[in-house]
């Protein structure tokens, strides 16, 4: 079984600073994608970025983008020159590669505890 | 863009009955749907898996006579609490993954069920 642990509940930032996200997880697996969610007050689920295990160059989208290292287990997330709309629990997932139906593993996401981000103005 | 829809947003229901919650994808077709439930400032905790057309698979520790899911064509899968009591209450959210060879999930707003 696949475990992820975000080891910090709540983080604070300034508008226009930036701020890491942490993430580890254990797994036996060799093949799986990471990702990172954003869960603002709505409780809508966004996706904010994702990882193939398999490639080496990390991920980035536009101001957010990951430091993945897989021979260590981590996969923490850097937001750069925060916005108040960035303010939302982080939570950070882990899903099997591969594809498969009814009792398999196959596309289930593993949350880890989530991180409480505050941007302050 | 692939869209989930979950109705209601918010039910409130009596001790001892039952509420269906529905989850629908609007503009793709759904090959398995998960229901998940997450109580306030926690994580997202994965209840079961549902497969169109098959029985749906429960996590352990969730009981499947309690949530009853039926996910009955590629657009729509519905998650029953029966005789639900106040520990029931909670943020129920589903999500969608289209068909082969996407991974991605695509969740649906959720739904806040309260059980007075």
């Amino acid at each position: 079984a696949q475990t992820v642990t975000q080891s910090q509940p709540e983080m604070s930032v300034q508008e226009a600073e930036t701020v890491t996200l942490s993430c580890t997880y254990d797994t036996s697996e060799n093949n799986y994608y990471l990702f990172w969610y954003k869960q603002p007050p709505s409780r809508q689920m966004i996706l904010v970025i994702r990882q193939e295990a398999y490639k080496q160059q990390n991920a980035t989208e536009n101001r957010f983008s990951v430091n993945f290292q897989k021979a260590a287990k981590s996969f923490s997330l850097k937001i750069s020159d925060s916005q108040l709309g960035d303010t939302a629990m982080y939570f950070c997932a882990f899903m099997k590669h591969g594809w498969g139906t009814g009792g398999t593993s196959y596309g289930k996401l593993t949350f880890g505890q989530g991180t409480i981000l505050t941007v302050h103005p | 863009g692939a869209v989930v829809s979950q109705h209601p947003s918010w039910v409130i229901c009596k001790s001892g009955t039952s509420v269906k919650i529905e989850c629908r994808s609007l503009d793709f077709q759904a090959t398995t749907m998960f229901w998940y439930r997450q109580f306030p400032k926690q994580s997202l905790m994965l209840m079961a898996t549902s497969n169109e057309g098959s029985k749906a698979t429960y996590e352990q520790g969730v009981e499947k006579d309690k949530f009853l899911i039926n996910h009955a064509s590629l657009t729509l899968s519905t998650l029953t609490v029966t005789s639900a009591h106040p520990e029931d209450s909670s943020f129920y959210i589903c999500s969608a993954r289209k068909g082969f060879p996407s991974y991605e999930q695509y969740f649906g707003p959720g739904t806040r069920l309260t059980v007075t």
